[in-house]
């Protein structure tokens, strides 16, 4: 199974927001509203942000939301922060009974 | 608060088998899919592969021949084994609760860096 496609470094200053995408096929991202993300800081555990495309775990901030369109789904983070510095990945439930994980999009606030 | 503490080998020659197990503590251990997640250093994330309570399992189709995930229900543990492994199964494993409802990985244990090198 190939991994789902995400831009490879996004950045945006404090404040701004910004969006990043996550594009699989109709096998995976387009087949299925099973869409996760997670951020993941070097050396700790990924942790859950969006589930079910745009829905929010306890405790995450709402500055997280989700969404998509046909095979491609997209993270927006409002009013970025510093601490939003990180990596990012996407996820799909595929046809095949499988998951899959995007590339990673490496978030820098400048 | 559910919590997954993993552990095992942290470096392996080539040809060697991997292998790893995760103990599960608070909520319930039926329910859920129990996952194995590694990343490479420098790369991604890559879904291993899957079981649930029960047994029934669900593996990557590229590491699918070597790789066999086991359950303990009554220990509230699984396991992950990787037979004949390479310099590129370098990486640091995780396992995770793939959550049935919300089809997400909620809880992750610690990592474990597994280094293959002769």
């Amino acid at each position: 199974q190939s991994a789902l496609t995400q831009p490879a470094s996004v950045s945006g200053s404090p404040g701004q927001s910004i969006t990043m995408s996550c594009t699989g096929t109709s096998s995976d991202v387009g087949g299925f509203n099973y869409v996760s993300w997670y951020q993941h800081h070097p050396g700790k555990v990924p942790k859950l942000i969006i589930y079910d495309v745009n829905k929010w775990p306890s405790g995450v901030s709402h500055r997280f939301s989700g969404s998509k369109s046909g095979n491609t789904a997209s993270l927006t983070i409002s009013g970025l922060q510093a601490e939003d510095e990180g990596d990012y990945y996407c996820s799909s439930y595929t046809n095949k009974y499988t998951w899959v994980f995007g590339g990673g999009t490496k978030l820098t606030v400048l | 608060q559910v919590q997954l503490q993993q552990w095992g080998a942290g470096v392996l020659k080539p040809s060697e088998t991997l292998s790893l197990t995760c103990a599960v503590s608070g909520g319930s251990f039926s329910g859920h899919y129990w996952t194995w997640i590694r990343q490479p250093p420098g790369k991604g994330l890559e879904w291993i592969g899957e079981i649930d309570h029960s047994g029934s399992t669900n593996y990557n189709p590229s590491l699918k021949s070597r790789v066999t995930i086991s359950v303990d229900t009554p220990k509230n543990q699984f396991s992950l084994k990787v037979t004949s492994v390479t310099a590129a199964d370098t990486a640091v494993y995780y396992c995770a609760r793939g959550e049935g409802l919300s089809h997400c990985f909620d809880y992750w244990g610690q990592g474990t860096l597994v280094t293959v090198s002769s």
